[in-house]
């Protein structure tokens, strides 16, 4: 079993719309969570980070997490073209180093 | 200011050579990471540097890969006798000490022949 959980998609959404993306992960003592967006042969971007229960809102993005169900979202609102992207869900591990664990990647397809 | 950079930003190499890739964090980052991401994968953590502590290897896939910091700044990840499964993007990112944000370079696609 993969220690962090995505859907590979692809995610297709009409331009407008609300793009949902998933991730759920194994290890149970986890505090740090972000999301990367990574265009087709670019580096990873950082969209969002969570760290605590609850819902994060920056902009047309909102980061969910539910600890409890080991569980961390991101929505985009009024998805537009240019947020087609593979978004890769990544965790920090609650023990020692600073590395991130990712998720495969979910491919968001914003067809206009 | 200036992002994470990484070179070569490409590198062919035939099977069994050795290659050399190099980081360059942002400056006044103290904490450095390899990660690889393979066609298909998801991205796989190999090393960890923070500061002047032993660097954490638990990632590297081989005794093939190492990596070296010098002077708490450039780092230069080294793979010796090349084999066609290393063929990958191999990418850097660095962190301020206390924070836990990582900022990737543009990285170093490698191909194996």
């Amino acid at each position: 079993q993969k220690e962090v959980e995505q859907n590979s998609g692809p995610l297709s959404v009409p331009e407008g719309a609300i793009a949902s993306l998933n991730c759920t992960y194994s290890d149970r003592g986890s505090q740090s969570f972000f999301w990367y967006r990574q265009y087709s042969g670019k580096s990873p971007e950082l969209i969002m980070s969570i760290y605590s229960n609850g819902d994060k809102e920056d902009g047309r993005f909102t980061a969910q997490l539910n600890k409890a169900s080991q569980y961390v979202s991101l929505l985009i609102r009024d998805s537009q073209p240019s947020d087609s992207a593979t978004y890769l869900c990544a965790v920090k591990a609650g023990s020692a180093g600073n590395m991130l664990t990712f998720g495969g990647g979910t491919r968001l397809m914003v067809k206009p | 200011g200036a992002g994470v950079s990484q070179s070569p930003s490409n590198k062919v190499t035939e099977k069994g050579k050795d290659v050399e890739l190099r980081c360059d964090p942002i400056s006044g980052h103290t904490a450095l990471y390899w990660y690889r991401q393979s066609l298909g994968q998801g991205l796989e953590f190999l090393i960890y540097f923070q500061g002047n502590s032993a660097p954490d290897k638990s990632g590297l896939p081989s005794d093939r890969f190492s990596a070296e910091r010098t002077g708490g700044s450039v780092s230069t990840l080294t793979i010796q006798r090349t084999q066609q499964e290393d063929s990958a993007v191999y990418l850097c990112a660095s962190s301020l000490a206390q924070q836990e944000t990582q900022y990737f370079g543009p990285g170093t696609r490698l191909l194996v022949l």
